[in-house]
């Protein structure tokens, strides 16, 4: 079965700085989604961002790219230039095909002014 | 479309007692999912349709938890006889039926079973 652990419960940042969550995953597949989720305090879960196993460039999205390392089965995602609005919880997530996606524990993430 | 509802929203009763939940999808989407997210945890898969086929059910999902999405369009789940430990957010989420099918999040249904 396909696990996603994300070692960091918590993590802080200073506005405007930059921040690194982390994200390993486990699986047999070879071909396979990646994705960042924020779900914001009270509010819907929406994506930031997503990579497809098969692409060896890592995607980026405006403030946010992750770093991508299929051998190490690591996904992690940078947030520059922080901003207040990035305070949230940051779900890794994997998924093979048309299946479901399968969870990390989330990071809670704090933006402190 | 302004995206996926979930009704209601918040959800107080007490054990011992059946509760539904709806879910509406964006409407082309073909997929829809049900997760179930206690505090401080990751989203965990309860069960996943295809226009009304319901494909595939996570273990977590007793016998106690029925799912349905009649013709294809919104879903209810439903929990019988509930338990202190139903106490979660059940969130849906739909997608079209692509690879690269991103899931939309509605905002869930928080139960708290007294």
């Amino acid at each position: 079965a396909q696990t996603v652990t994300q070692s960091q419960p918590e993590m802080s940042v200073q506005e405007a700085e930059t921040v690194t969550l982390s994200c390993t995953y486990d699986t047999s597949e070879s071909d396979y989604y990646l994705f960042w989720y924020k779900q914001p305090p009270s509010r819907q879960m929406i994506l930031v961002i997503r990579q497809e196993a098969y692409k060896q460039q890592n995607a980026t999205e405006n403030r946010f790219s992750v770093n991508f390392q299929k051998a190490a089965k690591s996904f992690s995602l940078k947030i520059s230039d922080s901003q207040l609005g990035d305070a949230a919880m940051y779900f890794c997530a994997y998924r093979r095909g048309r299946n479901k996606l399968v969870f990390g524990a989330g990071t809670i993430l704090r933006v402190k002014s | 479309d302004t995206g996926v509802s979930q009704d209601p929203r918040h959800k107080i009763t007490k054990r011992g007692q059946n509760v539904t939940f709806r879910c509406d999808p964006i409407s082309e989407h073909n997929r829809l999912y049900w997760y179930r997210q206690t505090l401080g945890q990751g989203p965990e898969f309860l069960t996943y349709f295809q226009n009304e086929a319901q494909l595939e059910k996570s273990r977590l999902l007793s016998d106690r938890f029925s799912a349905e999405r009649p013709k294809g369009s919104f879903s209810t789940l439903e929990i019988q006889r509930t338990e202190q430990g139903d106490s979660a957010m059940y969130l849906c989420a739909s997608s079209r039926d692509l690879n690269t099918g991103e899931l939309f999040f509605g905002e869930g249904s928080r139960l708290t079973v007294l």
